[in-house]
């Protein structure tokens, strides 16, 4: 079962339109990333939020993190080609003890120019 | 500035077949992963280390064997391949094992393996 669930899946869409990516759980997270990977490539990190109603911005990305910890998204404002990738939203848990990171299991996005 | 270093990028293996995958970082990070990358299902994390001497199991270990000889290494075992093993394979480290802000995973670029 997936813990973290991400949609859209795919998403295509037409240079300058505004996007919006979920990344929904039933669980509680200690911190929530996304991450950015290019083909060929392993993931990058974008950003960590860690506080519940968190916000942050990164040039023409927001992140938000939900006020009760489950959940977050990713708008995009104005896409351009250059944003087109594989997002992954992680959220961090602890687990006997140790705490890891379980991944969502992506949205492909393309602009299109 | 190497980060992680996975070697080799593609591996073609038959059914029964060993090998290694080979992980390295020059980070000093103490935290280090693998996870194996299936279209449509994320990252699923295989085994982690928090340092020198000490792994656990993840979300899919079977299949996989690894050991932690140094704070640099991490190599992943396949011990008898099998097709379903067939996927891209990153490892990541990361400072410590709490990801805050000032903790996140660093990849490498990844392995893909394919088993016939």
């Amino acid at each position: 079962t997936q813990l973290l669930k991400q949609s859209p899946q795919f998403l295509s869409i037409q240079e300058g339109e505004n996007l919006t990516v979920y990344c929904n759980s039933s669980s509680v997270f200690s911190s929530l990333q996304w991450y950015r990977q290019e083909p060929g490539e392993g993931p990058v990190l974008l950003v960590t939020v860690v506080t519940g109603g968190e916000v942050k911005k990164l040039k023409r990305l927001t992140f938000q993190f939900g006020d009760a910890r489950k959940d977050s998204s990713l708008h995009i404002t104005a896409a351009q080609p250059g944003d087109t990738g594989l997002y992954l939203c992680a959220g961090e848990v602890r687990d006997q003890g140790a705490q890891k990171l379980v991944f969502g299991q992506g949205t492909r996005l393309t602009i299109n120019p | 500035n190497a980060g992680v270093t996975q070697t080799p990028k593609f591996q073609v293996l038959k059914t029964g077949q060993s090998m290694t995958l080979q992980c390295a970082q020059d980070m000093n990070h103490e935290y280090m992963s693998w996870y194996r990358q299936d279209p449509g299902m994320g990252l699923r994390l295989i085994h982690y280390s928090v340092g020198a001497g000490i792994t656990d199991q993840g979300e899919v270990p079977n299949g996989y064997n690894v050991s932690r000889s140094t704070t640099e290494d991490f190599p992943l075992r396949l011990l008898s391949a099998a097709p379903s093993q067939t996927s891209v394979y990153f490892c990541a480290s990361s400072r410590r094992g709490g990801f805050s802000y000032n903790s996140p995973l660093h990849f490498g670029n990844g392995t893909r393996l394919t088993v016939t």
